[in-house]
């Protein structure tokens, strides 16, 4: 079993929709739950950070923790044609290093 | 402020030839972080070091692949006698601190150097 799960997609929906992402993950230790956004031909940025289960609200994101369950999620809420990327849930202990999701790929048809 | 700066974006070698990959971390930052993407496969850890020590290599390969971040300069990533299947994305990724995990010290990304073995 690999340590972070996430449905590589291609997931395709029209402009406006409320778009889900998830991600599973079977270490109990991970502490620190992050969500990347990759553009085509660049480097992941930082798009979201919490470390505690709940939800947490940006603008038209929200990042949601389940512990408990081992689950993570992304809401995009109002998905515009610029949100289309690849989406990438990231994790680390208190210790360790990073370890990140295969990814998503988002496409938003205008 | 620049970013993390990745020479050269494009490098195509031949099987059996070295690569070097350089890394310029963000002004500041002293804690640098190798990954290798390949696709459907997500960023795979490969190494972390800081200023003139490794601190976890437990990603990279134990043949033919070797990093160092000296005191002055960029890091390199250094392939020798390359294989096709070191095709792939590496990206170098920076942080201020050795936590890497929070909004006051993300990872800071560069955009990534590919590298073709033909």
């Amino acid at each position: 079993q690999k340590e972070v799960e996430q449905d590589p997609g291609p997931l395709s929906v029209p402009e406006g929709a409320i778009v889900s992402l998830n991600c599973t993950y079977s270490n109990s230790a991970f502490q620190y739950f992050m969500w990347y956004r990759q553009y085509s031909r660049k480097g992941p940025e930082l798009l979201m950070y919490t470390y505690s289960s709940g939800n947490k609200e940006d603008g038209r994101f929200t990042a949601q923790v389940d512990k408990s369950s081992k689950y993570i999620s992304l809401f995009i809420r109002d998905s515009q044609p610029s949100d289309s990327a690849t989406y990438l849930c990231a994790m680390k202990t208190s210790y360790d290093k990073v370890i990140f999701g295969p990814g998503t790929s988002l496409s938003v048809i205008p | 402020n620049a970013g993390v700066m990745q020479n050269p974006r494009h490098l195509v070698r031949r099987r059996g030839q070295e690569a070097r990959l350089r890394c310029s971390p963000v002004k500041g930052h002293s804690h640098v972080y190798w990954y290798r993407q390949l696709p459907e496969e997500g960023l795979k850890f490969m190494v972390y070091l800081q200023k003139e020590n490794i601190i976890d290599e437990s990603g990279m390969p134990k043949e033919r692949f070797s990093a160092e971040f000296p005191k002055e300069g960029p890091s390199i990533l250094r392939i020798q006698q390359v294989v096709r299947g070191d095709s792939a994305a590496y990206f170098c990724a920076s942080s201020p601190t050795p936590d890497g995990s929070s909004y006051n010290s993300p990872l800071h990304f560069g955009n990534g150097t590919r590298l073709t073995v033909t």
